[in-house]
């Protein structure tokens, strides 16, 4: 079954613990990136890459960082979480830049609490 | 910068009614494309729906439509004969050539549906 998956799904941590998210597509699609959603402001883009080693900021970038050392494998990595980084995270992947292809496949999505 | 404009925060409709949810995009780009996006309680994100800006016919998938009025910047989705599993928020999303890849949501709306 084609899909992208997280992990994990829920998280509740605290201020400044390192955090990874997984997330891992099983389409060979060559595009992958993260957003994060937040009420009231719809889905905003943190990072994305348009193959492997290749990633850009999106939107929101702060506080974020990624890899792309496999082309099925995206990892957003949290630093130094801080609450303000409470939110639902997705990850999406499509075969070129998403658009073009008419769809993004999304992950389920991880939603992270930081205190 | 690309923006989607979502008017209705929340809407009721009666179930077995269509029901039309509203889009405004502003984009600078010559060719992009027009997203629905189903968000069920649960948190996931469904691909619903797409329209490139070059189709000329307003898409269909099954009880959903596109309703693309170019000239006028709108992309509104029809759902024909609604049903309580509609009851979810809804997304509009765009993508362009100048975007990276990168799709564009809008707050989102609210739908009900009562039996």
């Amino acid at each position: 079954e084609a899909q992208v998956t997280q992990n994990p799904r829920y998280l509740i941590t605290v201020t400044g613990k390192k955090l990874t998210v997984t997330c891992s597509q099983n389409m060979n699609h060559e595009y992958m990136s993260w957003y994060r959603q937040d009420p009231g402001l719809g889905l905003r883009q943190i990072y994305y890459s348009m193959n492997v080693e290749v990633t850009d900021k999106g939107d929101v970038p702060e506080g974020y960082k990624v890899s792309r050392k496999e082309k099925r494998n995206f990892p957003l990595i949290l630093e130094s979480p801080s609450p303000n980084q409470t939110s639902l995270y997705f990850c999406a992947s499509s075969r070129t830049s998403g658009w073009v292809q008419g769809e993004q496949y999304f992950g389920p999505g991880t939603r992270l609490t930081v205190t | 910068a690309q923006k989607i404009t979502q008017t209705q925060p929340g809407m009721f409709v009666q179930e077995k009614e269509a029901v039309t949810l509203d889009c405004t995009y502003d984009t600078s780009d010559q060719s992009y494309g027009l997203f629905w996006y189903k968000q069920p309680s649960s948190g996931e994100m469904i691909f619903l729906i797409y329209q490139g800006s070059y189709d000329e016919q307003n898409a269909t998938e099954g009880r959903y439509s596109l309703n693309f009025q170019k000239a006028r910047k709108s992309a509104n989705l029809v759902i024909s004969a609604s049903q309580l599993g509609d009851s979810a928020m809804y997304f509009c999303a765009s993508g362009g050539n100048n975007q990276g890849g990168k799709l564009i949501f809008g707050q989102g709306t609210e739908l009900s549906v009562k039996p």
